[in-house]
């Protein structure tokens, strides 16, 4: 009964190539999130959809682009990897219009550009 | 501009010992402060999510406390195991919850703290 799940777990890859990470959630949320956790593990926010619509857009390269093709997933597409890219992403999702939504993050995908 | 300072960055103690994380923000307007635990390899799980008028709330083991006066938090973990060794963060949000989603948040970087036999 995972709530939010993402695939792969890992992804090794080498640079330049074009990748993507998936994630769904069945909480039922209006809203998903991306966020990349670098290697002094400091959580930054990089996308935020509320009903498959972008909200949330931070300063991130457009190499990376988030699609949503219904409110339980949200794919992450990144081109031209970059050794920069590497760190380890989550998924997460909140029901908003509360004052208190609670996120819910997924296990995170650990990317690793050689 | 916003901030969320956590202290110690790391911290080790002995088993069944207790120990007590900070927080300080300078967030504004603020809305909610929130405290989650990270183990090694996982995704962040909340423990607690505190407004400005709650001063103190349990999780278990853990009580968090909030000074909306002097923007302070701090997250208080009893007779410790070693199943709590993991890294703390603390989020503040100044949404004001109107579906407003993840805008808003500033996350700290974490404290490391490790429970030794």
């Amino acid at each position: 009964d995972t709530a939010v799940s993402q695939t792969p777990k890992y992804l090794v890859t080498q640079m330049g190539n074009d990748k993507s990470i998936k994630c769904e959630q069945n909480l039922g949320h209006d809203t998903m999130y991306w966020y990349k956790q670098d290697s002094k593990k400091f959580l930054k926010i990089m996308f935020s959809y509320n009903n498959k619509e972008l909200i949330i857009n931070e300063t991130v390269p457009n190499r990376f682009s988030p699609k949503s093709p219904d409110k339980a997933h949200l794919n992450l597409h990144i081109n031209s990897l970059e050794l920069g890219d590497s760190a380890v992403y989550f998924c997460a999702s909140s029901q908003p219009g509360t004052w208190t939504d609670t996120q819910y993050f997924g296990p995170g995908t650990r990317l690793t550009v050689l | 501009k916003n901030q969320v300072e956590q202290s110690p960055q790391s911290l080790i103690i002995l088993e069944g010992k207790n120990c007590t994380l900070q927080c300080n923000y300078t967030v504004s307007p603020f809305s909610n402060l929130r405290w989650y635990k990270q183990d090694t390899g996982r995704g962040p799980v909340s423990l607690t999510i505190m407004t400005f008028s709650e001063n103190t709330k349990s999780n278990g083991r853990y009580t968090a406390t909030l000074d909306a006066d002097t923007k302070q938090s701090s997250l208080h973990i009893t007779a410790s195991q070693l199943s709590d060794s993991a890294s703390y963060i603390c989020v503040v949000s100044d949404s004001e919850g109107r579906g407003g989603g993840a805008d808003g948040l500033t996350f700290g970087k974490g404290t490391h703290l490790i429970i030794q036999p």
